[in-house]
Order: C-alpha cells, then structure tokens, then sequence
C-alpha cells in the first residue's frame, strides 16, 4: 500500500525556472495538503484542499498555486522559482478535515 | 506569538528515563490534537492522537486540557528508538497547525 507518494524526491531548480510537484494517495482521502518544513521554522501549511474542487490558502501560499485534480492527486506549482522557495515540501492526506494525516516522503527542493 | 507552541529541546535522556513533552496552543476553537514523530529529514508520522480523557499506547501517555488549552506526551522506559522530533498538531477550521516540535536525544 504506497499511501502518500510525492515526485520528485530531489530537484534543483535556477531562480526564474518553474515546476509543479505532483502528490498522490491511494486511502481514498477527501483532504490533501501541501506543507513546506524549513529549518527552526517547523511546518508551515502552503495550501489544502478539502474535498475534491476546492482549495484554501494556508499560512504561506504567496509564490504557490495548487490543483486538485482529482479526489487522488494535489499538485504545487512554483511558476517562477525563488531562492526563499528552497525547502523540503511534504504532502498530506487526511479522511476528512481534522481528522489525522499521512504524509508523503517529501520533496527536496534547491533554488540557486 | 505561534498558535502552537512547543517545550524548547533538545532534551537529552538517558535510557529508561521517563521524559514529558508540552504543548500549547492559543485558539480556543482547536478540535481535533495529534502527537507526530519525525525523524532526522524524514516526513512526519502519526504517534497517537489525543482526547479529552487522556489516552495511552504502551509506553505513550497523551493528554489534554481543554480549559488550560494544554498538551502533554509522557514517554515512560525510554528506548534509543525513541530519539526523534516531537511535534504537537493541532486541527482548526481543517487546518493542521503545528509546532516547532522538541528534539529528543535517547543515549545509552
């Protein structure tokens, strides 16, 4: 059972560039999450979704835009990379909004 | 001041120690409240969750005090396994807030 799978593992992006990192479950999950984890700064939410064709900003969502584009699949985009954007982002399933969720293995991303 | 905030670590034990992690969080409307586990650049994982009633998981006690918006996890017999960040989530308004989390390091 994969649960919550994140492409890619690692990336390394130039200032200016763009990507989306794609996030998909397979629990059957009505909400997803996007997270970004920096060092001393804990996770900080980008956007979630709560059910299939919605989606909210969270803490941090400047520089970011989401799609769901199924019930399965949550993608994030950075349409013009920033150095301020290297982090480690993680996805995350829940059933339902606040109940317990499961995360993906991350993603490493560099902006040089 | 953050939404969620955490006992600063590390804290360094020493096996078979009994450790206690805090949590407070400031908005009254939480509803639902987690204990993760995350080990060194891995993704967080589930520990337990936690209820008004307290609850425990073997060596795990959690607990929760509505009133005084607080948070505990009690880990009794330490074990080297159990080196890792703790990090406090809480649920609001769909959202999963967490902690910075508090750096445990278990030694022999």
């Amino acid at each position: 059972n994969a649960g919550v799978t994140q492409t890619p593992k690692f990336q390394v992006l130039k200032t200016g560039q763009s990507m989306t990192l794609q996030c998909a479950q397979d629990m059957n999950h009505n909400s997803m999450y996007w997270y970004r984890q920096d060092p001393g700064m804990g996770l900080r939410l980008i956007y979630y979704s709560a059910s299939e064709g919605t989606t909210d900003k969270g803490e941090v969502p400047n520089g970011y835009n989401v799609s769901r584009l199924n019930k399965r699949e949550f993608s994030l985009r950075l349409e013009s990379a920033a150095p301020s954007q290297t982090s480690v982002y993680f996805c995350a399933s829940a059933g339902t909004l606040n109940t317990e969720a499961f995360f993906g293995q991350g993603t490493r991303l560099t902006v040089v | 001041r953050k939404e969620v905030e955490q006992d600063p670590g590390p804290f360094n034990v020493p096996e078979g120690a009994t450790v206690a992690f805090n949590c407070t969080y400031s908005n009254s409307a939480s509803q639902s409240f987690f204990w993760y586990r995350q080990d060194c650049r891995k993704e967080p994982k589930l520990l337990m969750s936690v209820y008004s009633s307290g609850n425990e998981d073997g060596r795990f006690t959690a607990q929760l005090n509505r009133a005084s918006q607080y948070i505990s996890l009690l880990i009794r017999d330490s074990k080297l396994s159990d080196s890792a960040t703790y990090l406090c989530v809480v649920s609001r308004g769909g959202k999963l807030i967490f902690g910075q989390g508090t750096e445990l390091s278990v030694k022999p």
